[in-house]
């Protein structure tokens, strides 16, 4: 079965940096999201893909976060300079069909972000 | 936006028994709820899911019923058993995100 992936599985920096999380999400799917979840907490929405283009974002989703879809697989998350409150898991999804919300979004296993 | 409350935050129950875990949430236009099962460290895996258009549905050992007046919906796991030890998020959806309960805790004591 199909699953969505994301590398790296653990990426530690340093404050300030730049980071660059990785998505592949299941290749037939149209919308792909990004979620994070810091340690005990719950999974909170970022921002959501569609057509090339951001169709939702949450408060979290400020200046220093960008997303792009580089080729026909491949989605990113870029945060531009990482702050300490940054550290969290951040969950990629994927949805297929068009219609609004009721469509199953997959997970993949996450990357682990720890900013010292 | 969308707001939803999940009880209780945790549940200890022994292997056997049954565990109800149930959500409320605030936006009426929400029409999809979602459950996931997530163990630690791991990915949060979807167990089962609702439409608005339904009142329950039920996988095995898994249930979840939808009250639309009521804006709320309940997962219902039967005959327990220690695999099933995890947290467990409920979700409502109306747009294009998801939003999340803070999570229960389960617990099954063999």
């Amino acid at each position: 079965e199909p699953e969505v992936t994301q590398t790296p599985s653990h990426q530690v920096t340093q404050m300030g940096q730049e980071v660059i999380l990785r998505c592949v999400p299941i290749s037939n799917h149209l919308y792909f999201y990004w979620y994070r979840q810091i340690l005990g907490q719950k999974v909170e929405f970022l921002v959501s893909f569609y057509n090339n283009e951001i169709s939702e974002k949450s408060e979290i989703f400020d200046d220093q976060f960008s997303v792009e879809r580089p080729d026909g697989s491949n989605f990113t998350l870029k945060i531009r300079s990482t702050k300490l409150e940054d550290s969290a898991m951040y969950f990629c999804a994927s949805r297929y069909r068009t219609s609004s919300g009721a469509d199953t979004q997959y997970f993949g296993p996450g990357t682990r972000l720890t900013v010292l | 936006g969308e707001n939803v409350e999940q009880h209780p935050s945790t549940l200890s129950v022994q292997e056997g028994d049954s565990a109800v875990i149930k959500c409320t949430y605030s936006d009426s236009a929400s029409n999809y709820f979602p459950w996931y099962k997530q163990e630690l460290g791991k990915r949060p895996q979807l167990i089962i899911d609702i439409r608005s258009n339904v009142g329950e549905k039920k996988d095995q050992r898994i249930a979840v019923t939808l009250n639309k007046t009521a804006k709320h919906f309940s997962l219902h796991i039967t005959e327990t058993q220690p695999e099933d030890s995890a947290v467990y998020f409920c979700a409502a959806s109306g747009s294009y995100q998801l939003t999340f309960g803070k999570g229960t805790k389960l617990s099954v004591i063999p």
